[in-house]
C-alpha cells in the first residue's frame, strides 16, 4: 500500500517570502500522479498542483512549484511570493496510475497535512 | 457552474440514528468518491464508484453504505450512528482513474 508523509505539521512564512513544505511517499510502483492540494479555512479543497511521474520536468503554477525526487521519492512544494490568501492546510496526494488497476487506481492517498500561516 | 453539491453541510445526530449525506455532480464524471476527514489528519477513502451501479470499498467502509444508480447520484448512508463518525465528509468527483479530483465543499457530522 502507498503512504504519503507530511514532516511538517505547521510552517509559517512572511508575506512575499518563499516558502518550501515537504512530502515523502512510499510505493513500489513507476507510474503514478502527485498532487498539492490546498484546504483553506471554508473546507474547499483546491488543487493547486499535478505532477505526472513519468514528466521529469518540475510541474508549476504561477507562484507554485515542485521539486520532484523520483529516486528519493519526495515532492516538495515551493510558494514564492507568498501571500496573505496562502494561508490553509496543504495536503501531498498520490494517485495510481496503474492501468491493471483503473477499477482500483482512481484513489488518492493523502497525507497529513501542513498548516501554513502567513505573516505581515 | 455548480461541479459537486453536497448537503446538509452541517448536522447532528444522536447516537443510533441514521442518516444520508447527499451528493450530486453535473460534470458527467463517472468516478465518484466518498472521504472523511478528521481533526489534524488527511482524508481517507470510504467508498467509491467507478460508474452507475458500480461500488466498492475503500479504507474505512464501516458503518456507512452507498448507491450509484445514476451518474450523477453518490448518497452515503448512515446507519446507526456512532461517535466514531463524527468528521467531516467530502464527496469528490473525477472524469477517469487518474483525473483530478473535484470535490464538494464539505459536510460537518457530529454525534452525540
Amino acid at each position: 500500500a502507498q503512504t504519503v508523509t507530511q514532516s511538517q505539521p505547521e510552517m509559517s512564512v512572511q508575506e512575499a517570502e518563499t516558502v518550501t513544505l515537504s512530502c515523502t511517499y512510499d510505493t513500489s510502483e513507476s507510474d503514478y500522479y502527485l498532487f498539492w492540494y490546498k484546504q483553506p479555512p471554508s473546507r474547499q479543497m483546491i488543487l493547486v498542483i499535478r505532477q505526472e511521474a513519468y514528466k521529469q520536468q518540475n510541474a508549476t503554477e504561477n507562484r507554485f512549484s515542485v521539486n520532484f525526487q523520483k529516486a528519493a521519492k519526495s515532492f516538495s512544494l515551493k510558494i514564492s511570493d507568498s501571500q496573505l490568501g496562502d494561508a490553509a492546510m496543504y495536503f501531498c496526494a498520490y494517485r495510481s496510475a496503474s492501468v491493471r488497476n483503473t477499477g482500483t487506481a482512481s484513489k488518492l492517498t493523502f497525507g497529513t497535512g501542513t498548516r501554513l500561516q502567513v505573516t505581515l | 457552474n455548480a461541479g459537486v453539491t453536497q448537503t446538509p453541510k452541517f448536522r447532528i445526530l444522536k447516537i443510533g440514528q441514521s442518516m444520508t449525506l447527499q451528493c450530486t455532480q453535473d460534470m458527467n464524471h463517472n468516478y465518484m468518491y466518498w472521504y472523511r476527514q478528521d481533526p489534524g489528519m488527511g482524508l481517507k477513502l470510504i467508498y467509491y464508484s467507478v460508474g452507475a451501479g458500480i461500488t466498492d470499498k475503500g479504507e474505512v467502509p464501516n458503518g456507512y453504505n452507498v448507491s450509484r444508480s445514476t451518474t450523477e447520484d453518490f448518497p452515503l448512508r448512515l446507519e446507526l450512528a456512532a461517535p466514531s463518525q463524527t468528521s467531516v465528509y467530502f464527496c469528490a468527483s473525477s472524469t477517469h482513474y487518474a483525473g483530478e479530483l473535484f470535490f464538494g465543499e464539505g459536510s460537518r457530522l457530529t454525534v452525540l
